[in-house]
């Protein structure tokens, strides 16, 4: 069967240090991948997607990037974490038209 | 632009009662619409997906309906019990070359108390 992990759970980050969040698939091959967030009193964002190894797009200019080393890895990552960085950041992976989420990372920046 | 708006923000209800969850979008060539719950803290659960070429899908308790033209969906939860409670999100996916991409309304926090 097919599953998404995402790591870790939760971090608390003080501003200006780097990020990198990790999110992995299992059981299938060539995923479209997604990264987004939820900010408190927002909903949910697409910041990043990545329809194979290498290649990345991002939905919104931001403090954040995104890399796909291979195939089923997807990284969002950061230089210098900003206080707005802070939020629920999830991966997503689409099989046959439908979405499936990880567990999420709670990022706190101080 | 995709925008999606849930209606209510909150519900609370007693247990037993059947009821409606409202979710609205404003471009109607969308490629699907999938409803999601989220437990506090947790990640998003599918529950429903529904083709745009469908007008509902029933899962369980659960029923959603399509209707494009207009651009609302619904989610009826029938016999609500206290483990329902949670947070209801709906999403509209793009297709083409925005495939997988999801719009989400904000959702809307459900309350089943015994």
């Amino acid at each position: 069967s097919q599953t998404i992990h995402q790591w870790p759970a939760t971090l608390v980050q003080p501003v200006g240090s780097p990020l990198s969040l990790e999110c992995t698939v299992e059981g299938t091959s060539n995923p479209n991948l997604y990264w987004y967030r939820q900010a408190a009193g927002r909903g949910l964002q697409l910041l990043f997607y990545s329809v194979g190894i290498g290649q990345i797009s991002s939905e919104v200019p931001q403090n954040l990037s995104a890399s796909r080393p291979q195939d089923r890895q997807f990284i969002l990552s950061s230089k210098k974490l900003l206080l707005s960085d802070s939020g629920f950041y999830l991966c997503a992976w689409v099989r046959n038209t439908e979405a499936f989420f990880g567990q999420g990372t709670r990022l706190t920046v101080v | 632009k995709q925008e999606v708006t849930q209606i209510p923000a909150a519900l609370s209800v007693p247990e037993g009662e059947n009821l409606v969850l409202n979710c609205s979008f404003t471009d109607s060539a969308i490629y699907n619409l999938q409803w999601f719950r989220q437990d506090p803290g947790k990640g998003l659960t599918s529950l429903l997906l529904i083709q745009s070429s469908q007008r509902e899908q029933t899962s369980g308790r659960l029923n959603a309906s399509l209707d494009k033209s207009s651009g609302r969906s619904t989610l009826y939860i029938a016999a609500s019990q206290p483990g329902d409670s949670a947070t209801y999100l709906c999403a509209c996916g793009a297709g083409g070359t925005s495939y997988g991409k999801l719009t989400f309304g904000q959702g809307t926090i459900l309350t089943v108390h015994p």
